[in-house]
């Protein structure tokens, strides 16, 4: 069965650095795999997807992933942080029906 | 916009009740999907369903079951809530495509 490593439980970065979080995969084919944020009290939003194709995927908000299927990686990055980016972030990974599955998250505290 | 809507988002209920969490969908999905979430532990699958009247066991389905008599509505039921039922609730309705999970605002349900 397929499963989400998210090694991070808790990131702290300053407000205007870089950004990485890692995710790791175990899928037997090729994968569906997105990054999601959670807001405090809100559902989760998409930030991102990849299907095939390039292996490098833009996002909304400025962030970005790459897929590397060597490395059953597929880890998100923010050039500079803001404030506002404070969240829980998620990666799922999918293929069929019913196949979804979710990392344990990572919780991103920004500092001022 | 579209959108996913949870009947409620905070529950208050008493051990050994029958509960009732409602989920309905606007965008015509054919997949619609119950995680729990828990802090360390990320979303995990409860049940999903595919069709009307078909339902799938997911990774936790223990102490829970689920009714889809209509495509746009999916209700999660807790036969006798305990307290280890007493969590964060999130349902997700996806396309046949599976392109994105869109998620509903949660419902916390806390069992006394």
């Amino acid at each position: 069965a397929q499963s989400v490593t998210q090694p991070d439980i808790h990131i702290t970065v300053s407000e205007g650095a870089s950004l990485e979080l890692r995710c790791n995969y175990s899928y037997g084919a090729t994968p569906y795999l997105f990054w999601y944020v959670q807001s405090p009290g809100q559902g989760l939003q998409l930030l991102l997807k990849y299907f095939s194709g390039d292996t490098l995927v833009q996002g909304i908000k400025g962030f970005e992933a790459e897929f590397k299927r060597s490395q059953s990686s597929f880890n998100l990055r923010k050039p500079s942080v803001h404030w506002s980016d404070a969240a829980e972030y998620f990666c799922a990974v999918g293929g069929g029906i019913g196949d979804m599955r979710f990392g344990a998250g990572t919780r991103l505290t920004v500092k001022p | 916009d579209v959108k996913v809507t949870q009947s409620s988002r905070y529950l208050v209920k008493r051990t050994g009740e029958k509960v009732f969490l409602e989920c309905v969908q606007d965008m015509d999905h054919e997949n619609m999907f119950w995680y729990r979430q828990d802090p360390g532990l990320g979303l995990r699958l409860i049940y999903f369903s595919y069709d009307v009247k078909m339902k799938e066991k997911g990774d936790i389905p223990e102490g829970y079951s689920v009714s889809r008599e209509k495509k746009e509505r999916f209700s999660l039921i807790l036969e006798s809530a305990s307290t280890n039922q007493t969590s964060m609730y999130l349902c997700a309705s996806i396309s046949s495509m599976n392109t994105e999970a869109f998620f509903g605002q949660g419902t916390r349900l806390t069992v006394v």
